[in-house]
């Protein structure tokens, strides 16, 4: 069984560039969702998509937008880079099943240090 | 506003005693709550979890108590153990957000030798 992983593993862009991140979900999952850790701070959500439709958005502005494909593996694309914008990307895959399992089984990737200078 | 608040940045226990990890959350429609572990370069691990109908739940070493008129808890790690030391993070869910997760900011956990 594969777990989820991320490329590239660290990203360096200037100010004003756009960026991908792709992920790739775990074997058996069609939720994905994104988040982003600044230095200090814990992950912040910014959205889920589920069977390819984003079902769930976080406080990020539109320049932060994603996609899911039929596999299931998924990109966040970031427009317009701000020096705040340097975090770790994690992305975490889960069944889409409901109930408790759903949370207990969401599985992360080791993430994508962004860097923006 | 951070809706779960890990107020120790760090705590440093030795091995074989107790490690208590403790978090506050503001918002009353949270009903499930996690912990994770993550290690440097790598991502968060679940650890165990609890849901608003439960005040315990224990898993091997690991247990996690739910304050609900305090909107507290607490994980506890007996007897802590060296390969525990990593950052803790505290994580919350509310029904209907379709298992969107809140985090605090991570408590660092230090087990001495």
């Amino acid at each position: 069984e594969t777990g989820v992983t991320q490329s590239p593993t660290h990203l360096i862009k200037t100010r004003g560039q756009q960026v991908t991140l792709r992920c790739s979900s775990q074997s058996g999952h069609n939720t994905v969702s994104w988040y982003q850790q600044a230095l200090g701070q814990g992950p912040q959500f910014i959205f889920q998509y589920y069977r390819e439709e984003e079902n769930g958005r976080g406080n990020f502005p539109p320049r932060f937008s994603g996609l899911q494909f039929p596999n299931y593996s998924s990109e966040l694309n970031v427009n317009a880079l701000e020096l705040d914008d340097s975090a770790l990307y994690l992305c975490a895959s889960r069944s889409g099943l409901a109930g408790e399992s759903s949370y207990n089984e969401q599985f992360f990737g080791p993430g994508t240090r962004l860097t923006v200078l | 506003d951070q809706q779960v608040k890990q107020n120790s940045p760090s705590l440093s226990v030795q091995e074989g005693r107790i490690s208590i990890l403790n978090c506050d959350y503001t918002n009353s429609m949270f009903d499930y709550f996690l912990w994770y572990k993550k290690y440097p370069a790598e991502g968060p691990t679940f650890l165990i979890s609890i849901s608003s109908i439960k005040d315990k739940n224990e898993d091997g070493r690991f247990t996690v108590f739910l304050n609900k008129s305090a909107k507290h808890l607490s994980l506890h790690i007996v007897p802590s153990q060296p390969g525990d030391s990593a950052v803790y993070f505290c994580a919350a869910s509310a029904w209907g957000s379709n298992y969107k997760l809140t985090f605090g900011k991570g408590t660092l956990l230090t087990v001495n030798p």
